[in-house]
């Protein structure tokens, strides 16, 4: 089975700008999880989706959004972009999201100048 | 409040060393589960490990060993034997309402 894929891998982006990030989940999984790691703040939740319904959200403010189409893939959008903003973002998968078993992908490098 | 902490930011040992990474968790939840992930330099986040609040058996798997004790509310991870290929960031994770909360990661060096 393909694992999660996630593009792009890089991106390069200016303060205020908008940018879109795209996770495809392992075939068959439903629920999509999105994570930020910073080397500051360390890991940190954002949103989880299970068949097109956002489930849970974590605290962050609401420039961060996101969508899970019909075919699971999930797309997260951050807005009006800050310095701060500049993190790695980590997708992962699962089947039902209820054992917290996540497979992640590579992520996307977000570098904000 | 829901919380993990690994206490130890980073360990560095020689090559065939025994080291222990240490995972301490708060919950009020009765069903939670609790991970372990590892993060090499490339950045992946690697699965090693679920176990949920009812299954206190600790586990072997080759060289790595993990302990859950419930009355201490620790999630301790060994590697015995280290390799220099077990270099990377450790997380522990505890697994409720749908979403991971992570500790800050312990960072094993292991020296040849």
């Amino acid at each position: 089975k393909a694992g999660v894929t996630q593009t792009p891998r890089y991106l390069i982006k200016t303060r205020g700008q908008q940018v879109t990030l795209s996770c495809s989940p392992i075939s068959g999984h439903r629920s999509v999880s999105w994570y930020q790691q910073t080397p500051g703040q360390g890991l940190q939740f954002l949103f989880e989706y299970f068949s097109e319904t956002q489930r849970n959200k974590g605290n962050f403010p609401g420039r961060f959004s996101g969508r899970q189409f019909s075919n699971s893939r999930s797309e997260m959008n951050v807005s009006t972009l800050e310095l701060g903003d500049s993190a790695l973002y980590l997708c992962a998968s699962s089947s039902s999201g209820r054992t917290y078993e996540q497979y992640f992908g590579p992520g996307t490098r977000l570098t904000v100048t | 409040a829901q919380k993990v902490t690994q206490a130890q930011t980073e360990i560095s040992v020689v090559e065939k060393e025994d080291v222990t990474l240490d995972c301490v968790y708060e919950t009020r939840d009765t069903t939670y589960y609790l991970f372990w992930y590892k993060q090499p330099p490339s950045g992946e986040l690697v699965f090693l490990i679920r176990r949920n609040s009812f299954d206190e058996q600790n586990e072997i798997s080759g060289r790595y060993s993990w302990n859950f004790q419930k009355s201490t509310s620790s999630f301790n991870f060994t590697i015995t034997a280290s390799q220099v290929v077990d270099s990377a960031v450790y997380f522990c994770a505890l697994g409720s309402n749908y979403q991971l909360i992570w500790g800050a990661g312990t960072k094993l060096i292991i020296k040849p």
